[in-house]
């Protein structure tokens, strides 16, 4: 399993900025897929989720971010992305690409195979 | 959203130490609770879901119990590649929710 961010940079505030996750080793399509960012001052925070193709490919959104950053995939060619619009200086932080896979019980998805980040900061 | 506190926020132990770390979730998330360890500069690497199943490749030295409000991990003989930080992590109700971690550091 293979999941590798780029995209990260110095951004403005107010500015946008797009990450891409590249994925290799397993069969894409059959999993949800997350962004998780960290940050000294806040820990973890998960940011968004898009689920499998089974599912629809439904998303989710952390309420810090929602109707400002958009996360969607490319299935066919192994693509992640997350588009991040009217940034401020609280999304300063190394955002992760993260796999979620079936966690025992039915219908239970979580975390299980991360990438080594890429990193934001907004500032002027 | 859940809140999620894991206790001691650090930790000092030697090689071949014992060593448990606590997490409580503010309700009830049945066992939808996660392990992670993170070094310096890596990322954060599965160890448990499930609050006790061991994720593939993970030496049994490492365990967790658990359910609904409180939940530990515990480190049975700890070797020096186990100094880090570990995180705990709900799934149970969206958002998913860390703790704040557990930095354990060689005494």
């Amino acid at each position: 399993v293979q999941v590798v961010e780029s995209g990260g940079a110095l951004v403005q505030p107010g500015g946008s900025l797009r990450l891409s996750c590249a994925i290799s080793g397993f069969f894409f399509s059959d999993y949800y897929m997350d962004w998780v960012r960290q940050s000294p001052g806040k820990g973890l925070q998960w940011v968004a989720r898009t689920r499998d193709k089974l599912h629809g490919y439904t998303t989710e959104y952390a309420a810090s971010v929602k109707g400002r950053f958009t996360v969607s995939r490319d299935d066919p060619n192994n693509a992640l992305y997350l588009q991040m619009t009217s940034l401020n200086s609280e999304d300063t932080a190394r955002y992760f690409c993260v796999r979620s896979g079936p966690r025992g019980e039915i219908g239970t998805w979580n975390f299980d195979n991360w990438g080594q980040g890429t990193l934001v900061t907004v500032s002027s | 959203d859940i809140q999620m506190t894991q206790s001691p926020s650090s930790l000092s132990a030697s090689v071949g130490d014992r060593v448990t770390i606590t997490c409580r979730a503010s309700q009830g998330i049945k066992d939808h609770l996660a392990w992670f360890q993170q070094k310096p500069g890596k990322a954060p690497k599965s160890l448990i879901y499930a609050a006790s199943s061991l994720e593939s490749g993970v030496p049994p030295r490492f365990s967790g119990s658990g359910y609904g409000t409180y939940f530990t991990l515990t480190i049975s003989s700890l070797q020096p590649e186990d100094f880090a930080t570990y995180f705990c992590q709900q799934y149970e109700n969206y958002p998913p929710t860390f703790g704040q971690g557990t930095r354990l550091e060689m005494k």
